[in-house]
């Protein structure tokens, strides 16, 4: 699987849009892109995945470049709630396995102020 | 609520101590997950249960034994523990992948201390 990298933290303030970076230069042509969030002392919670086009779904909205060397979460208007770290992982597609073996790293904890 | 449960919440149990970490899913999901958070380090993948047959074991000790005796339910039965076996410990299901993409409900983990 395609490494990712993220940086390590970021502020945003309350209403406004957090925007999240992530680099995957080595991605493959089969591999998804995926982000998942946890809030503190829960378990990581799935956003939205992937592959080409950018994705949009009631938690955020995913912008993946056209080389898919990089994307962007974008929260649209961020909550005290929305305080987490948060996770882009890069994963090809489970072929005929039918589970899932994701791979989390360090992630970006995403503060949100007043 | 994601629909996985995970009982105990918290548990404190000292090296000579045999328990077990349940959970529970009403999702529908036949496959199943233990992970393990230890402080300040990324999750880490230890078992992986899918249609109740077990097809991931990540060289996890032999002091951790899992047992799912039907989709809906995922055991760790814990024996021997050392301290640094002291982790957040969670539980995933997952629907077949070809059908919803690797989309992981977590349950909201069982932290255990051994002392």
């Amino acid at each position: 699987d395609a490494k990712t990298t993220q940086p390590p933290s970021m502020d945003c303030a309350e209403g406004r849009a957090a925007n999240l970076p992530c680099n995957h230069s080595t991605i493959s042509g089969n591999e998804y892109v995926y982000w998942y969030r946890q809030i503190h002392s829960q378990g990581p919670q799935y956003i939205i995945h992937g592959l080409k086009n950018n994705e949009t779904n009631e938690m955020a909205s995913l912008i993946i470049t056209e080389d898919r060397k990089s994307s962007t979460l974008i929260l649209p208007h961020a909550t005290l709630r929305d305080t987490a770290v948060y996770y882009c992982i890069v994963r090809a597609g489970v072929g005929n396995s039918g589970y899932s073996t994701l791979t989390f790293g360090k992630g970006t904890m995403l503060l949100v102020s007043p | 609520e994601t629909g996985v449960t995970q009982t105990p919440r918290h548990l404190v149990m000292g090296m000579t101590n045999k328990k077990s970490l349940k959970c529970e899913q009403h999702l529908g999901h036949n496959a199943m997950y233990w992970y393990k958070q230890s402080a300040k380090k990324p999750l880490e993948l230890m078992f992986v249960y899918s249609l109740e047959e077990r097809v991931e074991n990540n060289s996890v000790p032999s002091r951790f034994s899992p047992e799912c005796p039907n989709s809906s339910h995922l055991f760790l039965h814990l024996h021997t523990l050392q301290p640094e076996d002291s982790a957040l410990y969670l539980c995933a299901s997952s629907q077949e992948a070809r059908r919803g993409g690797e989309k992981l409900f977590f349950g909201s983990g069982t932290q255990l201390s051994v002392l």
